[in-house]
């Protein structure tokens, strides 16, 4: 199995700041990354494929990038309903999926 | 509207079964790949078990020989039937649909569709 990891695995943040989440694989998986946001008692939710592909809805203040080993997931602004888990997962070796770990963003 | 309604789950006790089961509507579960994920107390996601093209299946290590994935097209229904159970399978499970989106010349696996959860217990 592709190992994933995520860093860091927990993340405090303010209202209006811009953070970064970093997920690392441990081979190359080209741009089959994806990122799903999972907030406690809901259905994890889409935000992003191959990479950098924002789903129609998202708003715009989320952004992804990477390709290879090494991708990032960004949000410009934070804003009070980002506060969440997040997950990246390749889908390189389909069907033998695998997800990073989790960066939980919470409010400083 | 697009929607897998899941059911099943409870309390069980190590070495014991359950089947899970996941009802959708708005699309037919036999022409999409589906997935099993779960979450264990506290901790991140995992894809348990894929069935795919042809009804193969795929399973995690953590549960290969004792999971079986398989679905019902009659019923639009898809299963999870978890034999000799352990206290590490306890976790809420989500099933999901699998799809790909086309996007520069490849198609890309994402789970756009998920059951609302269930939560399986393992102990006695």
């Amino acid at each position: 199995d592709i190992q994933m990891t995520q860093s860091p695995s927990s993340l405090s943040a303010s209202v209006g700041d811009r953070v970064t989440i970093t997920c690392r694989a441990g081979q190359s998986i080209s741009r089959y990354l994806n990122w799903y946001q999972h907030k406690p008692g809901k259905v994890p939710n889409l935000l992003i494929y191959a990479a950098s592909t924002l789903l129609s809805g998202v708003p715009s203040r989320f952004s992804g990038s990477g390709s290879g080993t090494e991708f990032t997931l960004t949000i410009s602004s934070l804003q009070p309903e980002d506060f969440a888990t997040y997950y990246c997962q390749q889908t390189y070796s389909t069907p033998q999926y695998t997800f990073g770990q989790g960066t939980k963003l919470e409010i400083k | 509207e697009v929607q897998l309604v899941q059911s099943g789950g409870g309390l069980v006790q190590p070495g014991g079964s359950l089947r899970l089961s996941c009802t959708a509507s708005g699309f037919t579960v036999s022409n999409y790949y589906m997935t099993w994920v779960r979450q264990p107390p506290g901790k991140g996601l995992e894809c348990v078990s894929v069935i795919y093209s042809g009804d193969n299946t795929y399973s995690a290590d953590s549960v290969k020989g004792r999971f079986t994935i398989s679905r019902d097209i009659s019923k639009n229904t898809l299963y999870l039937q978890m034999d000799s159970l352990r206290a590490e399978d306890t976790a809420v499970y989500y099933c999901a649909r699998d799809v790909g989106y086309y996007d520069t010349n490849a198609y890309y696996y994402v789970l756009d569709v998920w059951g609302q959860g269930t939560t399986v217990t393992v102990s006695s």
